[in-house]
């Protein structure tokens, strides 16, 4: 079993909507949690990342996380067709150890 | 700021061939990340540095080396390339803090095809 399970997919979705990606993990060590954003083509970029419990905000972009469930979300409000694309979490420790456990990602496409 | 850069784009490779790719950061990162993505199968970890002149196998380092020279420059060689090397290669680095979130800064990738 992975360390991190990410929601397969794809999604699609019709402009306007509310978008909610998700992952859950098994190890409870995990203290940061990071959503990246590829888009085709493209290398994986940084969105947000959240520090232990709770929630964080960024425009339309809702990341929470709740530990004790061990299970992370994305939401997306008023999704647009430029946030098509694939969702990856990835999760580290809290430690100099630099390394970070990825989900497989999520594929997202909103319709005009 | 170019941020993280890799050496080439594209390549094809004949099975039994050698080639060498080349990451470049400019952000004075500590860290660096080879991955490489299969359609399905998410980011793996093939090699990563924790710092000039030191490197360490991650989760499919079989077929693969490293080397960490400059704490600028990340290489990955393929010696005698494979079929099943056929993906595309994404180089990342970030910035070690104590307590610090690992957030990666990844660069364009490199398509390789072997044949």
């Amino acid at each position: 079993q992975k360390e991190v399970e990410q929601d397969p997919g794809p999604l699609s979705v019709p402009e306007g909507a509310i978008v909610s990606l998700n992952c859950t993990y098994s190890n409870s060590a995990f203290q940061y949690f990071m959503w990246y954003r590829q888009y085709s083509r493209k290398g994986p970029e940084l969105l947000m990342y959240t520090y232990s419990s709770g929630n964080k905000e960024d425009g339309r972009f809702t990341a929470q996380v709740d530990k004790s469930s061990k299970y992370i979300s994305l939401f997306i409000r008023d999704s647009q067709p430029s946030d098509s694309a694939t969702y990856l979490c990835a999760m580290s420790f809290n430690t100099n150890a630099g390394k970070s456990t990825f989900g497989d990602g999520t594929t997202l496409t909103v319709k005009p | 700021n170019a941020g993280v850069t890799q050496t080439p784009k594209f390549r094809v490779l004949k099975t039994g061939q050698s080639m060498t790719l080349l990451c470049a950061q400019d952000m004075n990162h500590e860290y660096m990340y080879w991955y490489r993505q299969d359609p399905g199968m998410g980011l793996r970890l093939i090699h990563y540095s924790v710092g000039e002149g030191t490197t360490a196998k991650g989760e499919v380092p079989d077929g693969y080396n490293v080397s960490r020279l400059k704490k600028q420059n990340f290489l990955l060689g393929l010696e005698s390339a494979a079929p099943s090397q056929t993906s595309v290669y994404f180089c990342a680095s970030s910035y070690s803090t104590a307590g610090g979130a690992d957030t990666q800064y990844f660069g364009p990738g490199t398509r390789l095809t072997v044949l």
